[in-house]
């Protein structure tokens, strides 16, 4: 049972394009969402994150975007660099994980920045 | 520096052996955890800890068995009996507090031969 899904297992954006990686998730529990960002053979690195009390935050060139009724978020990344080009998973947090960090983690999006 | 070490990167085991990965990190989290990565699949929770001497199962515990005996390290062991070991396994901290931001080490590569 995936409780946060990345439909689309890759994604190929022109260098200066903008970026738009989606994510929806079923579980109404979920209270945080956040995005990280990995490349091959190293630990993922957290990008930027989201309240589910916002509906939107922004971090320079990475702006998330939090539907709640939809049960959707979108992670923008413009202008997309080659230097993007790497797995992006989103993650998501319960309200009924205590203290801890406990994320359920989507199954990723592999974004290719081409020149 | 202060991060999450993992080793070693890269681990060769035979069918039938445990084997122990190692997770250190000083940047005095309360909370650690243990995830997999698997081809086209998300990462997976193991086993976590939010307290020394404290630990609880994650979504995929079964054949993997972890110790808190100190807050700077959370060792993992792979059991014999956990039938698919081979995978990319991720150690991540955090405070435990607020956001939870989870921070994670650089991963071990552990393929059985």
């Amino acid at each position: 049972d995936q409780q946060v899904k990345q439909n689309s297992p890759s994604l190929s954006v022109q260098e200066g394009r903008i970026s738009i990686l989606n994510c929806d998730y079923t579980n109404s529990m979920f209270d945080y969402f956040l995005w990280y960002k990995k490349y091959p053979a190293e630990g993922p690195t957290f990008l930027i994150s989201i309240s589910s009390i916002k509906d939107k935050n922004e971090d320079g060139r990475f702006t998330v975007f939090l539907n709640k009724s939809a049960k959707h978020l979108s992670l923008h990344i413009v202008p997309s660099q080659p230097g993007d080009s790497a797995v992006y998973f989103c993650a998501a947090k319960g309200t009924n994980t205590g203290t801890a960090s406990k994320l359920t983690f989507g199954t990723g999006t592999r974004l290719q920045v081409t020149l | 520096d202060g991060g999450i070490t993992q080793s070693p990167k890269y681990l060769f085991r035979k069918e039938g052996q445990n084997v122990t990965l190692s997770c250190e990190q000083n940047l005095n989290h309360d909370a650690m955890y243990w995830y997999r990565q698997d081809p086209g699949q998300g990462l997976r929770l193991i086993y976590y800890s939010q307290i020394v001497n404290d630990f609880q199962k994650g979504d995929i515990a079964e054949g993997y068995s972890v110790s808190r005996e100190k807050k700077e390290s959370f060792p993992l062991t792979v059991t014999s009996a956990q039938k698919n070991p081979t995978a990319f396994y991720l150690c991540a901290s955090s405070t435990g507090q607020g956001a939870n931001l989870a921070f994670f080490g650089q991963g071990t590569r552990l393929t059985v031969v």
